[in-house]
């Protein structure tokens, strides 16, 4: 099993920008979440999906949209970057809200 | 207030030392508690739950206090590989789904 896995690992972009974040986990999870993680703050949920077909928001979604469209895969949208969404970004799966959440080894973003 | 609040340390710590952490968390509707250990540039992964009779895995003792709300970590004989920042974490309380994460405390033991 690959566990949860993220694509890219790196991105450097240019204000106005878009790009897609990757997603996958092969353990049939139904709870993922996109979390970022800036210097001194603790992890930030963006938003999060409890099935194939659901997504929710979180503390901070403004800048961002998601789809689950098939229950392995999350995908997080940046539609116009900004130099505020410089951050990591982590993708975690769970079988149940209460339970140990997997990580993916993130995204490290950077925008100009 | 922060809902879940760490010292963020860097606590430095000989080799072989005992090392206690505290978090304190603000909602009195959380019921899962755990500890994350994250190592520099990767991702977090589960240290421990915690339990409300208190638990211990090997060196690593967690405790909770529902009454002061707070959640504590105590590690024993420390190791070199100890050296990360550990995170507490409380689940949302009125949101099941979610969890609230402190921004860690960091552990750097010395030789």
């Amino acid at each position: 099993n690959a566990g949860v896995t993220q694509t890219p690992k790196f991105r450097v972009l240019k204000t106005g920008q878009s790009m897609t974040l990757l997603c996958a986990q092969d353990m049939n999870h139904e709870y993922m979440y996109w979390y970022r993680q800036d210097p001194g703050m603790g992890l930030r949920l963006i938003h999060y999906s409890v099935g194939e077909g659901t997504t929710a928001k979180g503390e901070v979604p403004d800048g961002y949209n998601v789809s689950r469209l098939k229950k392995q895969n999350f995908l997080l949208g940046l539609e116009s970057a900004a130099p505020s969404q410089t951050s990591v970004y982590f993708c975690a799966s769970t079988p149940n809200p209460w339970d140990e959440q997997f990580f993916g080894p993130g995204t490290r973003l950077t925008v100009l | 207030r922060k809902e879940v609040e760490q010292d963020p340390g860097p606590f430095n710590v000989p080799e072989g030392a005992t090392v206690a952490f505290n978090c304190t968390y603000s909602n009195s509707a959380s019921q899962s508690f755990f500890w994350y250990r994250q190592d520099c540039r990767k991702e977090p992964k589960l240290l421990m739950s915690v339990y409300s009779s208190g638990n211990e895995d090997g060196r690593f003792t967690a405790q909770l206090n529902r009454a002061s709300q707070y959640i504590s970590l105590l590690i024993r004989d420390s190791k070199l590989s100890d050296s990360a920042t550990y995170l507490c974490v409380v689940n949302g309380g009125d949101s099941n789904y979610q969890l609230i994460w402190g921004a860690g405390t960091k552990l750097i033991i010395k030789p």
